[in-house]
């Protein structure tokens, strides 16, 4: 069954510091999303994307944080400037169609650590 | 507001038994999943039930919604040990960009 990948599984970066992380979405997905889950506490909705753009975003979702899809495969996100608070599990999900039948497919994420 | 609260936020049976676990939830909704996540890993889509439908199986699963009560239940029969997870219910509210909004979660442990 066809899988979202995200690379790395653990990245460790320090305080200040740029980082990228990275998702293949499923193939033929058109409809793509970052959450991202800090320890013990909820899973929350950072951004979504469809067609090249940002559909939506969050108030945690500020100047320090961007998207793109660079290739038609691969779906980024990039911290510019990190922050302790950003450490967290960061998931990439994507979604077939935009109608109330289709669930978003969710990777394994990316354990982020700021030091 | 808080969407999607799940309770109870643990729960532990034996083998075999039933396990259900509740969701409540504030706005009106497209639909509403459930995910389980096993320790340290990703979200696994279990089920998706739409708003205009009250009850759905999926193997030993069975999830009822009710959207005059904005509560949802998801049912495992004949637990496993291997159903030992965090299940958490995720709801699509209407009109929105689908950004689901993820309640804090049952942590359900089934003891061989």
């Amino acid at each position: 069954e066809p899988e979202v990948t995200q690379t790395p599984s653990h990245q460790v970066t320090q305080m200040g510091q740029e980082v990228i992380l990275r998702c293949v979405p499923i193939s033929n997905h058109l409809y793509f999303y970052w959450y991202r889950q800090i320890l013990g506490q909820k899973v929350e909705f950072l951004v979504s994307f469809y067609n090249n753009e940002i559909s939506e975003k969050s108030e945690i979702f500020d100047d320090q944080f961007s998207v793109e899809r660079p290739d038609g495969s691969n779906f980024t996100l990039k911290i510019r400037s990190t922050k302790l608070e950003d450490s967290a599990m960061y998931f990439c999900a994507s979604m077939l169609e935009f109608n109330s039948n289709q669930p978003q497919h969710f990777g394994d994420g990316t354990r982020l650590s700021i030091l | 507001s808080q969407q999607g609260e799940e309770d109870p936020q643990a729960l532990s049976i034996q083998e075999g038994e039933n396990a259900t676990m509740n969701c409540s939830y504030k706005t009106s909704i497209n639909n509403l999943q459930w995910y389980r996540q096993n320790s340290g890993r990703g979200l696994v889509h279990l089920i998706l039930i739409r708003s205009n439908e009250r009850e759905k199986h999926s193997g030993r699963l069975r999830v009822t919604l009710d959207t005059s009560k904005k509560s949802s239940s998801l049912l495992i029969t004949a637990s496993r040990a291997a159903d030992t997870a965090s299940y958490f219910c995720a709801t699509d509210p209407s009109g929105s960009a689908r950004q689901l909004t993820f309640g804090s979660g049952t942590q359900l442990t089934v003891l061989p």
